[in-house]
């Protein structure tokens, strides 16, 4: 089966440091990618990892452990326009990007 | 550089009727894929064409089609629509089917 799970919401404060994580079981994987959503908008590309590691980003980082079927994606010095649904999405075999439902993420002062 | 375009960006359908949307990927862009979002969770994959032939298709039913153009731009049909059709519908294009993609801004389908 395909499987993507990541929590529903998470808050955090401005200037904090977030970590939202992804497990995943898929019949395929050809990398996983992370994008953020904001409310009545397209998905937009955050990052992108293919190999075991992290891979770093301005004030995003996004970590991948493929024997785990695991990855996060943390983002540092949080503004309150980092509020928005963080999407976690599975290349399947070259073909679908297979989404988790989303990780929405609050930012309060 | 443009992005991906789709139109139009909202529209209302009764059901039982027909609907057409349109996408154009970037330039250079070989591969589109079709994403149904309904409200509060992630995108859910329809099709993918690359250079004019369908590469893959989700669970969903026969009355989805789609094609794809020899300038690379796609339709996605939904005939006999049903309440349940309504959603965000995204068109992504990537270079390759397995590169990173890029969303156009969606079609806003409302079913009455």
């Amino acid at each position: 089966g395909q499987n993507i799970d990541q929590p529903t919401e998470m808050t955090a404060t401005e200037g904090a440091i977030v970590q939202i994580n992804c497990t995943y079981q898929t019949s395929g994987f050809n990398g996983l990618f992370w994008y953020q959503q904001h409310a009545g908008e397209a998905p937009t590309f955050l990052s992108y990892n293919v190999l075991d590691g992290l891979e770093e980003k301005g004030r995003f980082s996004s970590f991948l452990s493929r024997s785990k079927g695991y990855s996060y994606l943390l983002l540092k010095e949080l503004q309150m326009k980092d509020s928005a649904s963080y999407l976690c999405a599975v290349n399947q075999a070259g073909t679908a990007l297979i989404f988790g439902k989303g990780t929405t993420l609050s930012v309060s002062s | 550089d443009a992005g991906v375009t789709q139109s139009p960006t909202h529209l209302i359908k009764t059901r039982g009727q027909h609907v057409t949307l349109r996408c154009s990927p970037i330039s250079g862009h070989k591969s589109v894929s079709w994403y149904q979002q309904v409200l509060g969770q992630g995108p859910q994959f329809i099709f993918q064409y690359y250079e004019k032939e369908e590469r893959g298709r989700g669970n969903f039913p026969d009355r989805f089609s789609a094609r794809q153009f020899p300038n690379y731009s796609s339709e996605l049909n939904v005939n006999a629509l049903l309440l349940g059709d309504s959603a965000l519908y995204l068109c992504a294009s990537s270079f390759q089917g397995s590169t990173e993609a890029f969303f156009g801004q969606g079609t806003r389908l409302t079913v009455v």
